[in-house]
């Protein structure tokens, strides 16, 4: 399986300052996705990022709160902005494993705190 | 739009019996059915998968799960539970012609000593 790192692993932050997580993989990837998991809830997914391109975003989620960047095949930085106690979650990377493409993998997550 | 229902929010089992998580689906066209289980503090993991082929599949950590076409279901499995098999468990589907997938609520499941 493909192995996914992000940084920082937690991190407890003031409403009204922005956050950049960081995804890094150990191997080329096509595509790279980026969920929420909010306290006591499924996986909800925010965009899907792809190198060279804009990323798309899902129905509830925009670029201006949840800037992501791509610039490259093994990483990816997603940031949380201008951020509110409602943006308290677990941000998770994800990617489509480079060899079984119908596969995706998960990194260890991202636990963010507002206060 | 696809959807998945895990009808049970918790699941408690004593070390050694079986244990059975619950999954149904919904899906235009053919499914691709994922099982992963997240620790606490912890990434998800991947478990086992259905795409094609048998419907009985094997995963890690001896999980098998069971897709059924006629009851669009894909329960997850295990003979004889662990203490450490406690962890929450989801299951996701997607269309074989969609990347993005869609997860259950999840099912925390307990295994008691």
């Amino acid at each position: 399986s493909a192995v996914i790192s992000q940084k920082p692993s937690r991190d407890i932050c003031q409403r009204g300052t922005s956050l950049t997580i960081q995804c890094q993989v150990d191997s080329q990837v096509t595509m790279m996705f980026w969920y929420r998991q909010q306290p006591g809830q499924s996986l909800t997914l925010i965009a899907t990022a792809n190198q060279g391109s804009e990323a798309t975003y899902e129905s509830g989620f925009v670029i201006d709160k949840f800037p992501i960047s791509r610039p490259n095949l093994t990483f990816s930085t997603l940031t949380v902005s201008n951020m509110s106690p409602e943006d308290s979650s677990i941000y998770l990377c994800s990617v489509d494993h480079p060899a079984l493409t119908d596969t995706q993998y998960f990194g260890p997550g991202t636990r963010l705190t507002v206060l | 739009a696809q959807s998945v229902a895990q009808p049970e929010d918790q699941v408690n089992v004593a070390e050694g019996n079986p244990l059975t998580v619950k999954c149904t689906y919904s899906v235009s066209g053919n499914p691709y059915l994922f099982w992963y289980v997240q620790y606490p503090n912890r990434g998800l993991q991947f478990l086992l998968k259905y795409i094609t082929g048998d419907n009985l599949v094997k995963g890690s950590y001896g999980f098998e799960a069971e897709f059924n076409k006629s009851q669009t279901s894909f329960h997850l499995k295990k003979p004889s539970a662990l203490v450490s098999d406690s962890a929450l468990y989801f299951c996701a589907v997607r269309a074989s012609n969609d990347y993005k997938l869609s997860f259950g609520a999840g099912t925390t499941v307990t295994v008691r000593a």
